[in-house]
């Protein structure tokens, strides 16, 4: 059974600092993997979305990499803003669409 | 604005109460998805359609029972829930025909019960 795991649970930085955040899952066997940010109290917004051919994705201050072999994700945020407070989950998408989603990394980045 | 939207945002009930929550999607798609999302958990799939046929129903209780009467409306009809099942309930929405398509979600309904 797949399962996805991110760490930290939540991380502070200050404004300015890039972020790091993880996801690792247990079963290399995926077909996609999207980032996704979620405010408080609102819905998912999509970030990035990866095939399980390509190694990373970027678009803007966001980069996300992929590892399938060590079923890992990364997800960087460059000179993180306030705006960028929010919570951060990573999906995984096998072959028939199901997406399995971690618990998300809540970051706030202060001014 | 994604295009699903859900009513109501918030929802207080006591456990002997009937209620539904709703989703609309404007998208044009094909699949319709309810997830609950408990503090600090991942988020679970509970129930999905696909051209307004349910394809998958992730062993939830009966008192969750839902209703997908054309592919652009999904309900979640609720009774005699428990305090436990207080949560954010999301709504999703995928078009289906390609795996790369994303699911665009909801804002959520709030769902407390008392």
């Amino acid at each position: 059974k797949q399962e996805v795991t991110q760490i930290p649970a939540a991380l502070s930085v200050p404004e300015g600092e890039n972020l790091v955040l993880n996801c690792s899952f247990t079963d290399s066997a995926i077909y996609n993997l999207q980032w996704f940010r979620q405010d408080p109290g609102k819905g998912l917004t999509s970030l990035l979305l990866i095939q399980s051919s390509q190694r990373e994705q970027t678009s803007g201050r966001l980069n996300a990499s992929l590892d399938k072999s060590s079923g890992r994700s990364t997800l960087y945020i460059a000179a993180s803003q306030p705006g960028d407070s929010a919570t951060y989950l990573c999906a995984v998408i096998d072959s028939w669409g199901k997406f399995q989603f971690g618990a998300g990394t809540q970051v706030v980045v202060t001014p | 604005e994604t295009g699903v939207t859900q009513t109501p945002r918030h929802l207080v009930m006591g456990m002997t109460n009937k209620k539904s929550l709703k989703c609309e999607q404007h998208l044009g798609h094909n699949a319709m998805y309810w997830y609950k999302q408990s503090a600090k958990k991942p988020l679970e799939l509970m129930f999905v359609y696909n051209f307004k046929e349910q394809t998958e129903n992730n062993s939830v209780p009966s008192r969750f029972s839902p209703e997908c009467p054309n592919s652009s409306h999904l309900f979640l009809h609720l009774h005699t829930l428990q305090p436990e099942d207080s949560a954010l309930y999301l709504c999703a929405s995928r078009a289906g025909g390609v795996i790369t398509d994303t699911q665009y979600f909801g804002p959520g309904t709030r769902l407390t019960v008392l």
